[in-house]
């Protein structure tokens, strides 16, 4: 299967704990996008990078989270300090960029915080 | 700012019992209008992309509409396998980096 992959699937931490998720996308995508979606409600932009580099991060996107992708492939979301605010199903999309519009979403990362 | 807002919230049918879930955008500049399927505890899977109003696009059961303000999935004779969350998502010429903003979803139910 080529499609978007995430790990871990499911992650549980306590409060004031910090965690990483990492998001492999299909190979030929240049563009990779980070949302949060809470139950019941539709995903919502955090950020997104063209190759390795980040050109855009929402205002969710507070100073506890850093995402990266070195060398424009893989690329991890940390949330450091965790609240039991930040639990959610984080996802990650990808899409090949130019006048390709449609984002392929992985199965997400679901987090709970404690 | 742009809004996306479906409707219905919940949609309980009998097998065989069509109907249509509504999409109304707020937005300046639609470059596309996207449907996805949820299931529980999984990530969205790509249904449609429209571009333009009159667009229309259709995959088994499912066929998806454009308007200038809305956009209408319609689902024809369900079945029991197509009980999923379909959501709506809207891109803007201004969005960098084509980012989707959502709506709400409608959860759709199909009894046997």
């Amino acid at each position: 299967d080529t499609g978007v992959s995430q790990n871990p699937r499911h992650k549980i931490t306590k409060r004031g704990q910090n965690v990483t998720f990492r998001c492999d996308p299909i190979s030929e995508h240049n563009r990779l996008y980070w949302y949060r979606q809470t139950l019941g409600q539709g995903p919502e932009f955090l950020t997104y990078f063209q190759n390795e580099a980040q050109l855009e991060k929402s205002r969710l996107l507070s100073d506890r989270f850093s995402a990266e992708r070195p060398k424009g492939s893989f690329s991890t979301l940390e949330i450091q300090r965790t609240e039991q605010g930040d639990s959610a199903m984080y996802l990650c999309a990808s899409s090949l960029g130019g006048q390709f519009y449609e984002q392929y979403f992985g199965p997400g990362t679901r987090l709970t915080v404690t | 700012e742009d809004q996306v807002t479906q409707s219905p919230e919940a949609l309980r049918l009998q097998e065989g019992e069509s109907s249509s879930l509504n999409c109304s955008y707020t937005v300046s500049g639609l470059r596309g209008l996207f449907w996805y399927r949820q299931d529980p505890g999984k990530g969205p899977e790509f249904l449609f992309t429209l571009y333009s109003a009159g667009e229309e696009k259709e995959k088994e059961r499912l066929k998806a509409t454009l308007t200038k303000k809305e956009s209408f999935l319609h689902i024809t004779a369900p079945k029991p396998e197509d009980s999923a969350t379909y959501l709506c998502a809207v891109q803007t010429r201004k969005a960098a980096g084509n980012k989707l903003t959502f709506g709400g979803g409608t959860r759709v139910l199909v009894k046997p």
